[in-house]
């Protein structure tokens, strides 16, 4: 099956610096996700990203499916960004929406 | 909206029990997920269903484990008898999928299980 492997796994940051994420997929993928796992546990959706880029306030992504990554950028980082970030992915035929996740990247961010 | 709803959020129960966790999905959508999260296997997809139809269980860990969507609207993942090592955090989840492709994946707050 398809590898989703999320680098670095763990990243330690000041409040206010700017942080980038990646996810390297090994297939074609029909639908990429990024997830946010709060420190209470509650998975929210961050983008949904197949292709070309997105942005939402302080966060932006990036997918350049032909090259297999996407980027999820995190500028002036607040402490509520602490938690686990996760890529997941959807490969091609009649997977119903079926999603692969990386192992997910540890962001925590010191006042 | 409410979101896809599970219960309960909580759950502690003993060795050999039975132990049912519900889910409602968001309405409209018609793929639902069940997943487990430990910290040692991250997380995992046990079965998936579309149309109320089991698509996909080899991620069912083993014949204690058992799933049932009898309408669009409610989902059962039940575990019997339950073992310690049973313990995880179960999430559901749940989108649309259709002839343009899938649209984005929910997830439900998830239950706590722990068996002592």
């Amino acid at each position: 099956g398809i590898q989703v492997e999320q680098s670095p796994p763990d990243l330690i940051l000041q409040e206010g610096a700017n942080s980038t994420l990646r996810c390297n997929f090994s297939d074609s993928v029909n639908n990429l996700q990024w997830f946010h796992q709060n420190p209470w546990g509650q998975l929210i959706n961050l983008f949904y990203i197949p292709s070309g880029t997105k942005q939402n306030g302080r966060l932006s992504a990036t997918t350049v499916a032909t090259e297999r990554y996407s980027l999820l950028y995190i500028s002036s980082s607040q402490t509520t960004d602490s938690g686990v970030y996760f890529c997941a992915v959807e490969t091609g035929g009649t997977s119903y929406g079926k999603l692969t996740f990386g192992q997910g990247t540890i962001l925590t961010v010191h006042p | 909206d409410a979101g896809v709803i599970q219960s309960p959020r909580h759950e502690v129960t003993e060795m050999g029990q039975e132990v049912t966790l519900r889910c409602k999905p968001i309405s409209g959508h018609n793929s639902l997920f069940w997943y487990r999260q430990t910290m040692m296997r991250g997380l995992e997809l046990l079965i998936y269903f579309n149309n109320n139809v089991p698509i996909d269980d080899s991620g069912m860990p083993e014949d204690r484990f058992s799933a049932k969507m009898p309408n669009a609207s409610f989902s059962t993942l039940k575990i019997q008898p339950s073992e310690p090592r049973d313990s995880a955090v179960y999430f559901c989840a749940s989108s649309f999928f259709g002839q343009g492709g899938t649209d984005t994946q929910y997830f439900g707050p998830g239950t706590r299980l722990t068996v002592l």
